[in-house]
């Protein structure tokens, strides 16, 4: 079975750039896969980021960018803030109507 | 504004029943497909199924094909997740979203509603 994984965890600093990543355990993330990047703070719905790989959802700052680097889709930020500590959730479509979460990553801006 | 409402959630005994609820406001539900994603405590997200705006295609996630059963009734812009045979595993905040099918993203979400399944 093919699991989605990310980063359990990652810090950056105020001001710094971070980049998350999201894989397959078996085989290379493409456009095709339709990655797609929430955002979630603890006991609140998830947000949504970026989807088709690198299309911004309304209202999502400019400084949330969505890629495929190598063979994983990747969610980078830049000018880390304070209020981005929180945690960052991908999925990619299977086919099938099958989307698979990745196990999410813990962000902390220190 | 496109709001998402949830409830139907609660406290079920293993091998119960439970049916959860999702009223759109804002906007007219039949025109968009449907997904569940839960979220048990203190872990990650899970997608848990999908419907069309018609309700002709349904999908599962394989943890819960079988006994959970996706609908909709867009006279009363409502989504539905009847859930049978519930287990201790299937306790979680269950939250409904708008699924766009042409990039399969998940667009506008609910604020969830909690499922506890514990005798």
């Amino acid at each position: 079975q093919t699991v989605v994984t990310q980063e359990p965890s990652f810090s950056v600093s105020p001001g710094g750039t971070v980049t998350l990543t999201c894989a397959l355990t078996s085989g290379s993330v493409s456009p095709s896969f339709y990655p797609s990047w929430y955002q979630q703070t603890p006991g609140q719905a998830p947000r949504t980021l970026i989807y088709n790989t690198n299309t911004r959802s309304s209202g999502v700052p400019d400084r949330f960018s969505g890629s495929i680097l190598g063979n994983k889709a990747a969610l980078t930020i830049t000018g880390a803030q304070a209020d981005d500590e929180c945690d960052y959730y991908c999925v990619l479509y299977m086919g099938s109507g099958i989307s698979v979460f990745g196990g999410g990553t813990k962000l902390t801006v220190l | 504004e496109m709001q998402l409402l949830e409830s139907g959630g609660g406290l079920v005994q293993p091998g119960g029943s439970l049916r959860l609820s999702c009223v759109g406001s804002g906007f007219i539900i039949s025109y968009y497909a449907m997904s569940w994603v839960r979220q048990a405590p203190g872990t990650g997200l899970e997608w848990v199924s999908d419907i069309s705006s018609s309700g002709d295609r349904r999908h599962y996630a394989d943890s819960v094909k079988g006994r959970f059963t996706v609908s909709r009734d867009n006279s009363k812009n409502t989504l539905y997740l009847q859930m049978d045979s519930l287990r201790a595993e299937d306790t979680a905040v269950y939250y409904c979203a708008i699924v766009r099918w042409t990039s399969y993203y998940f667009e506008s979400w609910g604020q969830g509603t909690l499922v506890t399944v514990a005798s």
